[in-house]
């Protein structure tokens, strides 16, 4: 069972736009940034966005992100099949004192 | 290149030990945090551990607590995690990971190819 919780699965068409929710708790999101990875098959994972809405050098704009309260959100739009992966939120556990993340969501661009 | 690159999984046996290694290259390792992350297969993504840049601070999830310990040698640019005490739910790809800067702890952005641990009789 995940600290963080997300929706196993989404999907859209190619060309849509799909979000990915991220929900939390006070000790979580409510008070620390939250990251989003992208994970494709076989590989490590990326990192796409950080500090709640910040892309790494190399992000394309269709990725975005954004945090309210206790809850995190992953936004793709122009969806293109080369976007299938797992895509998992994380953050840091200020009563845990550790990382926490999210179970996982599999986009699939239909 | 930046670049990180884990050594050190293998087979080993339920109660065992194993040290598994991240070798740092194309950046300066002692301005970072460093962390390491696991996936058991088929399974997401599971925090296992922190060091701080100047390895002053460690953290630890719940699931290795006294049997993983996190280190790291900013003159050779490695970090190391010493697995003990080994069961078969610690099977999984261990990653290591950059964290942004010397004070993020939850936003990593270069990330090892990876280090098979697997943990049977």
């Amino acid at each position: 069972q995940s600290v963080l919780t997300q929706p196993p699965s989404v999907s859209a068409a190619p060309g849509q736009k799909v979000t990915i929710s991220c929900s939390g708790s006070s000790s979580n999101i409510g008070s620390n940034s939250v990251s989003w990875y992208q994970q494709l098959p076989g590989t490590a994972p990326k990192l796409l966005i950080y500090e709640n809405n910040k892309r790494p050098s190399g992000i394309p704009d269709r990725f975005s992100g954004s945090k309210s309260g206790t809850s995190a959100t992953l936004g793709i739009t122009g969806l293109q099949t080369g976007d299938e992966a797992d895509y998992y939120c994380g953050t840091w556990d200020s009563s845990l004192s550790a990382g926490v993340f999210g179970g996982g969501t599999k986009l699939t661009v239909l | 290149e930046v670049q990180l690159v884990e050594s050190g999984g293998g087979l080993v046996q339920p109660g065992g030990s194993l040290r598994l290694s991240c070798a740092a290259s194309g950046f300066t390792f002692s301005s970072y945090t460093m962390h390491w992350v696991r996936q058991a297969p088929g399974k997401g993504l599971e925090y296992v551990s922190a060091i701080s840049s100047d390895g002053g601070s460690t953290y630890y999830a719940n699931s290795v607590k006294g049997r993983f310990t996190i280190s790291r040698d900013n003159s050779k640019n490695t970090l190391y995690l010493q697995m003990g005490s080994l069961r078969a739910e610690d099977m999984a790809v261990y990653y290591c990971a950059r964290g942004r800067s010397s004070s993020s702890w939850s936003a990593f952005d270069i990330w090892g190819q990876g280090t098979m641990v697997t943990v049977s009789s």
